[in-house]
């Protein structure tokens, strides 16, 4: 079974602070992205990546930034966090040109920024 | 531009009968179609999908149907069990060049014992 897990199931932290939401998956996946879910909006996709040092940004880039050093791990930064980035964030993984692209979440980590 | 739409935000349906999620898009260049199911606090999990090229695609209770003329496609549940509640979000994607997908704003389905 393929596993996606993130760091933090659920996650409190300050405005201003630097926020660090990290990702990994098991199955040797060459793609890799990163939602946020809020109501009413679905599933926006905020960066993703199809290799190692690779980073492509998606609809809402704007106040984050991405790392992904090795092929399994796959990091969402927050630079300076604030309240709009209260959020469910959810990572996913694939394979490159996978069956009808399916992709693979991981749980969620529901970010509070006070 | 929100290519994927799911028009209805929420649905409630009687136990045993049939659930029906209506998705629209506007791309006509989408390949794949997906529907996704989500719990509170988990991850989307993959339903089931549908190519460009097929009307529909069954597998058990679930059913999806396509229709490329009316860029609509519909997810039919039958019958509609207690644990079907949930959130559910169509997504599509093209099969080259672009891997993403893109999704719908999410459709909420409650089944009523």
């Amino acid at each position: 079974d393929v596993k996606v897990t993130q760091s933090s199931r659920y996650l409190v932290k300050r405005t201003g602070e630097k926020v660090f939401l990290e990702c990994v998956q098991d199955m040797d996946h060459e793609n890799m992205f990163w939602y946020r879910q809020d109501p009413g909006l679905g599933l926006r996709l905020i960066y993703f990546s199809y290799d190692v040092k690779m980073k492509e940004k998606g609809d809402i880039p704007e106040g984050y930034s991405v790392s992904r050093e090795k092929k399994e791990r796959f990091s969402l930064i927050l630079e300076s966090a604030s309240t709009n980035q209260t959020s469910m964030y959810l990572c996913a993984s694939s394979f490159l040109g996978g069956s009808y692209n399916e992709q693979f979440f991981g749980p969620g980590t529901r970010l509070t920024v006070l | 531009d929100q290519q994927v739409k799911q028009n209805s935000p929420s649905l409630s349906v009687q136990e045993g009968r049939i659930s029906i999620l209506n998705c629209d898009y506007t791309n006509s260049m989408f390949d794949y179609f997906l529907w996704y199911k989500k719990y509170p606090a988990e991850g989307p999990t993959f339903l089931i999908s549908i190519s460009s090229i097929k009307d529909k695609n069954e597998d058990g209770r679930f059913t999806v149907f396509l229709n490329k003329s009316a860029k609509h496609l519909s997810l039919h549940i039958v019958p509609s069990q207690p644990g079907d509640s949930a959130v559910y979000f169509c997504a599509a994607s093209r099969r080259f060049g672009n891997e993403k997908l893109t999704f719908g704003t999410g459709t909420r389905l409650t089944i009523i014992p």
